[in-house]
């Protein structure tokens, strides 16, 4: 079975452009979560949907980033306009209960 | 806001060595999880505890959770290099909730 699939895997723009990371849950699935890891902060919760819907998005930074969840089998994380701080790799996640199976994650650059 | 500190930040040691590392929370876990991720993959779910005074094992490694439920340890014996890796505590919240996570341990096992 195929996990959970993000894209792309890296990604590097420059300051001021627009950002868009796509997740693709395991089927099944009824939870997904967004992260972001950096050295200083460690991993951070930002989002989550529960059946696509968002519950709770305390963990988004600021009004620059945004996260849709169409439908089950799709999601994206958007951020505009990106600035330097928000390089970092960012992780999706879903879940049917208590474990969280985590997808690759994308390593963006922000230059 | 839970905080959950991990010790030691760093820590490697000889192929066949036996270590601990520890995690403590500034409040009660609702449940604890520990995950390990190794370099450009996200982190993979290896044990959760619930109970006070609980203890798993996992093979060479072994889990305990506080009796206060405030903090864990792990323990792993006769290391071994495919044991290297980020190792994260986790609180799961009310079990679909997402994650909060320490910053974790970098384990690196030299042959």
């Amino acid at each position: 079975d195929a996990g959970v699939i993000q894209s792309p895997r890296h990604e590097v723009t420059e300051m001021g452009q627009e950002v868009t990371l796509r997740c693709k849950p395991i089927s099944g699935h009824n939870s997904l979560f967004w992260y972001r890891q950096t050295m200083m902060r460690g991993l951070e919760l930002l989002i989550y949907f529960n059946n696509n819907v968002p519950i709770d998005d305390s963990g988004m930074p600021e009004d620059r980033f945004s996260a849709k969840m169409p439908n089950a089998s799709f999601s994206t994380l958007k951020i505009q306009p990106s600035e330097p701080r928000d390089s970092a790799v960012y992780f999706c996640a879903s879940s049917l209960g208590f474990e969280q199976f985590f997808g690759p994650g994308t390593r963006l650059t922000v230059l | 806001t839970q905080l959950l500190e991990q010790s030691p930040q760093f820590l490697s040691i000889q192929e066949g060595e036996n270590l601990t590392v520890y995690c403590n929370s500034s409040s009660v876990f609702s449940s604890l999880q520990w995950y390990r991720q190794e370099p450009g993959e996200g982190p993979v779910l290896l044990v959760t505890v619930v109970t006070g005074g609980e203890v798993k094992k996992l093979k060479r490694l072994t889990f305990q959770f506080g009796d206060a439920r405030k903090d864990s340890s792990l323990h792993i014996t006769a290391a071994q290099t495919g044991d290297t890796g980020l190792y994260l505590c986790a609180d799961s919240g009310g079990g679909a909730d997402g994650l909060t996570f320490g910053k974790g341990t970098h384990l690196i096992i030299q042959p």
